[in-house]
């Protein structure tokens, strides 16, 4: 049980273009996911939670114009990163709180994303 | 200072011995911490959470939870080439969020 999942599991695109990450939470209901980004040999810095059916909180210093997160349905969240740019390559890693169990957070297999 | 601290390591250990991790953090009103491993490449996995003062074994893995001196810990007991990998202590800050700390990076040789 508690199985995230994400896609893609790696992506390049070019500077200047969209990526949208999809996380899905397969066997629970998940009002809460969360949004981590990690840049190598570093620790996971939290970049918004996503909250079923209202908009995201991000944290200081995250742009929100840039880092567009939707949270549609108790099982999907997404993170799309607008005009990418080379800096923004990174491992992108989503987990979500199973509602009905405690506060453990179970993350997704993560998205490596790099940016030419 | 940071909320959250950890030696990075590398750690290095002989297979069969005992790893001990430490971590301190910084808020003496955070309440849960949680321990995840990491291997190199991948998403971090959940190894066990301590709430409470004292030690909490699950297997291998022993966490210890000192409140008054602001730290935690967790053993694992004989050590296998598998368990190299990166441990990152992590507490819970208001409702929902995780504050990280860098990780410590155990190496266990055969």
């Amino acid at each position: 049980g508690a199985v995230v999942s994400q896609h893609p599991s790696w992506v390049i695109c070019k500077s200047g273009t969209s990526v949208k990450i999809e996380c899905r939470s397969l066997d629970f209901q998940a009002t809460t996911m969360f949004w981590y980004r990690q840049f190598p040999k570093q620790s996971l810095m939290l970049m918004a939670t996503s909250n079923e059916g209202s908009k995201a909180t991000y944290e200081q210093g995250v742009e929100k114009d840039k880092f567009l997160i939707n949270h549609a349905s108790l099982t999907l969240s997404t993170l799309t990163v607008t005009s990418a740019h080379p800096e923004d390559s990174s491992f992108y890693i989503c987990s979500a709180r199973d509602q009905g169990v405690g506060f453990e957070q179970y993350f997704g297999p993560g998205t490596r994303l790099t940016v030419t | 200072q940071k909320e959250v601290e950890q030696n990075s390591g590398p750690l290095s250990v002989p297979e069969g011995a005992i790893a001990s991790l430490n971590c301190t953090y910084s808020d003496r009103g955070s309440q849960s911490f949680f321990w995840y491993r990491q291997y190199s490449g991948k998403s971090p996995e959940l190894i066990m959470f301590i709430y409470s003062n004292g030690d909490k074994e699950d297997g291998r893995f022993t966490a210890q939870l000192n409140k008054a001196s602001q730290y935690v810990s967790l053993l694992i007991r004989d050590s296998q080439p598998s368990d190299s990998a990166t441990y990152l202590c992590a507490r819970k800050s208001g409702y929902n969020k995780l504050i990280f700390g860098a990780g410590t990076r155990l190496a266990v040789h055969p």
